[in-house]
């Protein structure tokens, strides 16, 4: 099961924040974040594990809602460099013979 | 450390045709995910090796095969090839199976059309 992110699309100006989110109906073990620029690969952003707590370096931050199967991902003061594609990736409980699900993503474009 | 590697970068085929996508990992690491990606569907799972193992598998079809050798090197082979397989293809490695833990390198990816 595909976990739905939102928003599909957003667009800021510099210094402003984000939150992205990213819901499941399956029970998760853990959460992936991953950023994509325009023809490069997925970078690996962050993890956060059911009953890990809140991860974050810099001002990108997650948090993982173990009652809802949700997780968000906070840009704080967002620059230039953090546009791109935002995805999670999910891993449900008992489910690791699935391998990762992603969301279909989110587009973030910060604006000058 | 090197990245993850992808041969070929771009790759043009016919359908009804067969490919063979190759992709060399981070040394070390001994896991390889590989993913299919397109503007409509995102980021969708093939399959993972661990240890020369499938470990496992996403829902597509037969003609997605893979395989991964002793040193880590892992082979995609999609036979009979559809329009519908046009998509960037992407693997990944880390450093144990990817299963909640471990972060996964990404290549840069292999662009397959088909026409």
């Amino acid at each position: 099961q595909q976990p739905v992110q939102s928003p599909q699309a957003v667009i800021l100006r510099e210094g402003e924040d984000a939150v992205i989110n990213c819901s499941s109906s399956k029970a998760l073990y853990s959460v992936h974040w991953y950023r994509q620029k325009h023809g490069e690969a997925p970078v690996f952003l962050m993890i956060l594990l059911k009953g890990g707590e809140q991860k974050g370096h810099d001002k990108i931050s997650a948090s993982f809602n173990e009652k809802k199967q949700q997780s968000s991902l906070y840009l704080t003061a967002s620059q230039l460099s953090y546009s791109g594609t935002y995805f999670c990736g999910t891993e449900t409980e008992g489910g690791g013979a699935d391998g990762l699900t992603f969301g279909k993503g989110t587009h973030l474009i910060i604006q000058p | 450390k090197a990245g993850v590697t992808q041969t070929p970068r771009y790759l043009i085929k016919t359908r009804g045709q067969q490919v063979t996508l190759s992709c060399s990992p981070i040394s070390g690491h001994r896991s390889v995910s590989w993913y299919q990606q397109t503007p409509g569907q995102g980021l969708q799972f093939l399959f993972e090796y661990f240890s020369e193992t499938q470990r496992n598998k996403g829902n597509f079809p037969g003609r997605f095969s893979g395989r991964q050798f002793s040193n880590s090197r892992s082979e995609m082979n999609v036979s009979t090839l559809e329009l519908g397989d046009s998509a960037l293809y992407l693997c990944a490695s880390s450093p144990l199976w990817t299963s909640g833990s471990y972060e996964q390198y990404f290549g840069p990816g292999t662009r397959l059309t088909v026409t």
